[in-house]
C-alpha cells in the first residue's frame, strides 16, 4: 500500500537555526498538509497546500514557517528561526481529493527537538 | 475559531468491557472523520460520516454522527488489548480544506 514518507525521523537543532522537514506524499494525491503534535496533546493543523499554493493556514503558521513543493514529489516545511516551543512531532499528510470523501494519509512524522 | 472537544480525555478498561468516546464541535460540520493513533505512531484513518444521524459499523466499532452534525461518538464493544491508542475525531466545515482534530481520548486496555 502506498505510504507518505517523512525524513528525517528525528531532528535536533539549536534555537534560532533553520530546519527543513521533508515529505514525499502518495504519488497520485493532490492535497498536502502539515500538522504538528506536541507530546501527548492534540494534532494541530498548520497548513494545507494545493496546486502549488497554500489553501489554508492556521495562526501557528506565521512568517517563520513556509512550505514548498520544489519538484514533482517532495513537499517541505521550513522553519526559519526555530524556537523552543517549536519542539513537537511534525506530521505530513496527503489526500487524493479535498473535502468530503477524503481521508488524510499521514507519514510517520519527524520529531523536532529545539535546544 | 472552531473547537472540537472529546470526552473523556483518558479511559482505562479491562479487556472485554465496552468503551465510548464523545466528540463535540463548536460549529456545524460538513463531515466527520475518526482516526486512531497507536502509542508512538501516526494517526490512521478509521471512517468518515457525512449524513446527519448516520451510523456506521466496523466489526466491534460503531460510529454515530449527530442529527445537528455537531457531535459524534465512537463505541467499541468488548475491547481488546489491540484497541489501545488515542482516538481522535476530526471535522471539516463547509468546503474548507482544514481538518480540525479533536482533543483525543486515550484508551488503555488491560487483561
Amino acid at each position: 500500500e502506498p505510504e507518505v514518507t517523512q525524513t528525517p525521523s528525528h531532528q535536533v537543532t539549536q534555537m534560532g537555526q533553520e530546519v527543513i522537514l521533508r515529505c514525499v506524499p502518495i504519488s497520485n494525491h493532490l492535497y498536502f498538509y502539515w500538522y504538528r503534535q506536541i507530546l501527548g496533546q492534540k494534532v494541530e493543523f498548520l497548513v494545507s497546500f494545493y496546486n502549488n499554493e497554500i489553501s489554508e493556514k492556521s495562526e501557528i503558521f506565521d512568517d517563520q514557517f513556509s512550505v514548498e513543493r520544489p519538484d514533482g514529489s517532495n513537499f517541505t516545511l521550513k522553519i526559519r528561526s526555530t524556537k523552543l516551543e517549536d519542539s513537537a512531532m511534525y506530521f505530513c499528510a496527503s489526500s487524493e481529493v479535498q473535502g468530503a470523501g477524503s481521508p488524510l494519509h499521514f507519514g510517520n512524522g519527524t520529531r523536532l527537538t529545539v535546544t | 475559531g472552531q473547537q472540537v472537544m472529546q470526552i473523556p480525555q483518558y479511559q482505562h478498561v479491562q479487556e472485554g468491557e465496552d468503551f465510548t468516546t464523545y466528540c463535540n464541535s463548536s460549529t456545524t460540520l460538513s463531515n466527520i472523520q475518526w482516526y486512531k493513533q497507536r502509542p508512538g505512531g501516526h494517526p490512521v484513518f478509521l471512517i468518515q460520516l457525512v449524513k446527519s444521524g448516520e451510523v456506521k459499523k466496523q466489526k466491534r466499532l460503531t460510529f454515530q454522527f449527530g442529527e445537528a452534525k455537531k457531535n459524534s461518538s465512537l463505541h467499541i464493544t468488548a475491547t481488546q488489548t489491540t484497541d489501545v491508542g488515542t482516538y481522535f475525531c476530526a471535522g471539516r466545515t463547509g468546503t474548507a480544506s482544514k481538518l480540525t482534530f479533536g482533543t483525543g481520548t486515550r484508551l488503555q486496555v488491560t487483561l
